[in-house]
């Protein structure tokens, strides 16, 4: 059984560029979440997708948008990159039948 | 929100010896978790316990909700425990996990 995966790895962009990274969940589950890793620093929160639908955001711009596909597979984008967008952007999914959470290995953004 | 605050915030111990983590926060809890991030990055479920108490191997972890606290147990620490710890709590029952700023572990061989 495939855990939560992630791509691109590593990615290295321009100030001003726009961004997407993607995420495919484990399987059985059905909701996904995206978080911001800073260095030296706990994730923190983006956004949450759950029937193809954005059901919670926290604390980021509008800047930052997502998409889930009907395999429930899902997509960031950043647009109009800044320097401090860089960090390690961090996936989990959970099922419908709990609240436990499994994270992916995140990809490395690194915006110059 | 919720506040999760984690102790001590560094660990340095020799490879054997035990170690206590905890984390507190500041209101009921739906869902707690504890996570080893490993120096790529990966975040490695340890614990999921909301309350009552687990163990795993040589990991075993306490949530007493009532008093709003978790502990994080490592018994005869390896080198490849090393790392960081995350205490991690959704306070809604919305799968909106906050995070406190972690313990950095370093078992010296």
């Amino acid at each position: 059984d495939a855990g939560v995966t992630q791509s691109p790895t590593h990615l290295i962009k321009t100030r001003g560029q726009q961004v997407t990274l993607r995420c495919s969940p484990k399987s059985g589950h059905d909701t996904v979440s995206w978080y911001q890793q800073a260095l030296g620093q706990g994730p923190q929160f983006i956004f949450q997708y759950y029937e193809e639908e954005e059901r919670q955001r926290g604390n980021f711009p509008d800047r930052f948008s997502g998409h889930q596909f009907p395999n429930y597979s899902s997509e960031l984008n950043v647009n109009a990159l800044l320097l401090g967008d860089s960090a390690l952007y961090l996936c989990a999914s959970s099922p419908d039948t709990s609240y436990e959470q499994y994270f992916g290995p995140g990809t490395r953004l690194t915006v110059t | 929100g919720i506040q999760v605050e984690q102790s001590p915030p560094d660990l340095i111990l020799q490879e054997g010896a035990n170690s206590t983590l905890r984390c507190n926060f500041s209101d009921s809890v739906n869902n707690l978790q504890w996570f080893h991030q490993n120096p790529w990055g990966q975040l490695i479920n340890l614990f999921y316990i909301p309350s009552g108490t687990k163990q795993n191997g040589r990991l075993s972890a306490t949530t007493v909700a009532t008093e709003r606290y978790s502990l994080l147990y490592i018994s005869s620490s390896q080198t490849t425990d090393s790392g960081v710890y995350f205490c991690a709590v959704d306070n809604f029952g919305n799968e909106k996990l906050t995070f406190g700023t972690g313990t950095r572990l370093t078992i010296i061989p």
